[in-house]
């Protein structure tokens, strides 16, 4: 069953503008949801998470009980941005869970 | 600070022949993951080890198999190479339930 869903495969943006990469869940119990980013030519890191509650590079994230969304959200797209995110969950702690990923593009 | 390290980067295999993918990590994590990316279709799990000598089968474990000795090792073992395995593998290592996975740098691997 497909625990994580991104329903955006291309997102386009202008510099500037906002932006939101939409994600939902499936899942029961209490999970930990995560955001990565793979910049071009690199590896996954960690974007945020929801448990800390931080602000990274402009971008946040909250999580939404009732609508199974942990929605990434940023006010003003910079070209740096410009990259493949993931949503992730983690259960019980043995696994993660991530989705089929977003390709954000912020146009200069 | 290595963190989590994946040899090779690149590989050609033929269809059949067998490799095993390396992967290390420095943080003394107890949990330890192989996905691959297929494009379009995000990261799947293959297997996973909440360590050492515990391992467990993700989604899409069939055609590999795993071992780990060692906290700090977790390779993943291609018997027979299959087209079907041509993918971008990634590794990565957490402490563990609920805590941030630190990723290799990907090996890309096709198989002709």
């Amino acid at each position: 069953a497909q625990r994580v869903t991104q329903p955006e495969k291309l997102l386009s943006v202008f510099k500037g503008a906002p932006v939101e990469l939409k994600c939902n869940y499936s899942y029961s119990g209490s999970p930990e949801l995560f955001w990565y980013v793979q910049y071009s030519r690199q590896r996954l890191q960690l974007l945020l998470r929801h448990i800390s509650r931080e602000s990274i590079k402009g971008f946040t994230a909250d999580l939404n009980k009732g609508e199974t969304s942990f929605h990434l959200k940023k006010p003003f797209a910079q070209e740096e941005d410009s990259a493949m995110y993931y949503c992730a969950l983690s259960d019980t702690g043995n696994q993660f869970y991530f989705g089929t990923g977003t390709s954000l593009t912020v146009i200069p | 600070n290595a963190g989590v390290t994946q040899t090779p980067k690149f590989r050609i295999l033929k269809i059949g022949q067998s490799m095993t993918l390396q992967c290390t990590q420095d943080m003394n994590h107890n949990y330890m993951y192989w996905y691959r990316q297929d494009p379009g279709m995000g990261l799947k799990l293959i297997y996973y080890s909440v360590g050492a000598g515990i391992t467990d089968k993700g989604e899409v474990p069939n055609g590999y198999n795993v071992s780990r000795s060692t906290t700090e090792d977790f390779p993943l073992r291609l018997e027979l190479a299959a087209p079907s395995q041509t993918s971008v593998y990634f590794c990565a290592s957490s402490f563990g339930g609920y805590t941030e996975a630190f990723f290799g740098q990907g090996t890309r691997l096709t198989v002709v």
